[in-house]
């Protein structure tokens, strides 16, 4: 079936280290893929997408790039702030929906 | 323009009663999802509607769970006798139509089950 593995957090972080949370897929096809963060309290929002192999999606400084011969998407951030802390969901489309991933919680110490 | 409003935010109930959870999209979007947050897991796909219209409920249990986006007023995600198991936090997400794969989710209703 279509499913989106992330790694297991929290993952905790000094200030301006390097960020890298990963994501693998299994799908049908070559769907969209999409990362969303949730902030403490708050609904998901979309932070970057990318539509088809070997495209990158920035922003915010965050960047991920689909990767077909890997099914992967992993996330990157050069320099993490403390306003960076939230959880951080990997999704494909599959059958005009999103398939999330469990989720993986970033936590940035000052 | 307002975002996605849930209410309500917070939903205490005793094992046997009902639920009711509010959605109300975003102005101009016609597409309302639900989505099902269990502890320590992801998301989960329940329900996917179009005005009137259920258009993908494959995630929905088959029993005491049922959801509507009528012609006017919110979508409505109602839950009948609940469960200790159904203590969650439910996102409502809505958009324009299926072309950017981009959800624009609410602050979520979270139901505990006493």
């Amino acid at each position: 079936g279509n499913s989106v593995t992330q790694m297991e957090g929290p993952v905790t972080l000094s200030e301006e280290a390097f960020l890298t949370i990963n994501c693998t897929y299994t799908a049908t096809g070559y769907p969209s893929l999409f990362w969303y963060v949730q902030y403490p309290g708050e609904g998901l929002q979309l932070l970057l997408k990318a539509t088809k192999a070997d495209d990158k999606g920035s922003n915010k400084g965050f960047e991920a790039t689909y990767r077909k011969e890997t099914t992967s998407f992993h996330l990157e951030k050069g320099s993490v702030q403390v306003s960076d802390s939230a959880v951080y969901f990997c999704a494909l489309e599959y059958g005009n929906k999103l398939v999330f991933g469990a989720g993986t919680i970033l936590r940035v110490k000052s | 323009n307002a975002g996605v409003m849930q209410n309500p935010r917070h939903l205490v109930r005793r094992r046997g009663q009902e639920a009711r959870l509010r959605c109300s999209p975003m102005k101009g979007h016609s597409h309302v999802y639900w989505y099902r947050q269990l502890p320590e897991e992801g998301l989960k796909f329940m329900v996917y509607l179009q005005k009137e219209n259920i258009i993908d409920e494959s995630g929905m249990p088959k029993e005491r769970f049922s959801a509507e986006f009528p012609k006017e007023g919110p979508s409505i995600l109602r839950i009948q006798q609940v469960v200790r198991g159904d203590s969650a936090a439910y996102f409502c997400a809505s958009s324009p139509g299926w072309n950017t794969g981009e959800l624009f989710f609410g602050e979520g209703s979270r139901l505990t089950v006493l």
